[in-house]
């Protein structure tokens, strides 16, 4: 079934560093890719969308010189989190859509971000 | 390995009645938590309901209902007296209770209300 790998899995830094996670399409073309946050035993909240090629559209109230997204190809997008705080310490989920009509999305493992 | 197993690509329900959304997991994990996520047209994903593997009820969240059966390893989503706007899909989802954060989700059910 279709893979998506997500990287790194968790990572903890200190406040004022920039970290990226990586979001991967391993077995098919994602021409869209989504990126939510999580938090605990709550909703993901949508934070951007993008396709790939163009820029992404961020979702209203979402920073986009903070979180920094390109989608450079049919099977990467990053996010990068820039000069970040430890209010950004959350679950970052991507995922991962091909480019054919209807076809459903699949997630990767999440990242924990935690920052000191 | 860790799995989740959404089996219906698609379902179709009419207004007031209620309707099952299947979903079976696999884990050697014998804390994790089981979740089940709406998401509409506007792309967020809307939490639910939450099943941890040690509750001995199965959750319920006003017309939500957590049917958790540890044995079969499954946790099938009850949404009663259906309405137009649980029109929507689905994501059934498991979060490892131990040695990290790994969440992984279903593929999905795309549900339909009719009037």
């Amino acid at each position: 079934g279709a893979v998506v790998s997500q990287h790194p899995s968790r990572v903890i830094c200190k406040s004022g560093t920039s970290v990226k996670i990586e979001c991967r399409s391993l077995d098919f073309q994602a021409t869209t890719m989504f990126w939510y946050r999580q938090f605990p035993k709550k909703s993901l909240m949508l934070m951007a969308t993008s396709n790939e090629g163009s820029k992404a559209t961020y979702e209203q109230g979402v920073e986009k010189d903070k979180f920094l997204i390109n989608h450079a190809s049919l099977t990467l997008s990053t996010l990068t989190v820039t000069s970040a705080h430890p209010e950004d310490s959350s679950f970052y989920i991507c995922s991962a859509r091909a480019r054919e009509r209807n076809q459903p999305q699949h997630f990767g493992d999440g990242t924990r971000l935690s920052i000191l | 390995a860790q799995k989740i197993t959404q089996t219906q690509p698609g379902m179709f329900v009419q207004e007031k009645e209620a309707v099952t959304l299947d979903c079976t997991y696999d884990t050697s994990d014998p804390s994790y938590g089981l979740f089940w996520y709406k998401q509409p047209s506007s792309g967020e994903m809307i939490f639910l309901i939450y099943q941890g593997s040690y509750d001995q009820q199965n959750a319920t969240e006003g017309r939500y209902s957590l049917n958790f059966q540890k044995a079969r390893k499954s946790a099938n989503l009850v949404i009663s007296a259906s309405q137009l706007g649980d029109s929507a899909m689905y994501f059934c989802a498991m979060r490892r209770g131990t040695g990290g954060f790994k969440t992984i989700f279903g593929a999905g059910t795309r549900l339909f209300v009719k009037a």
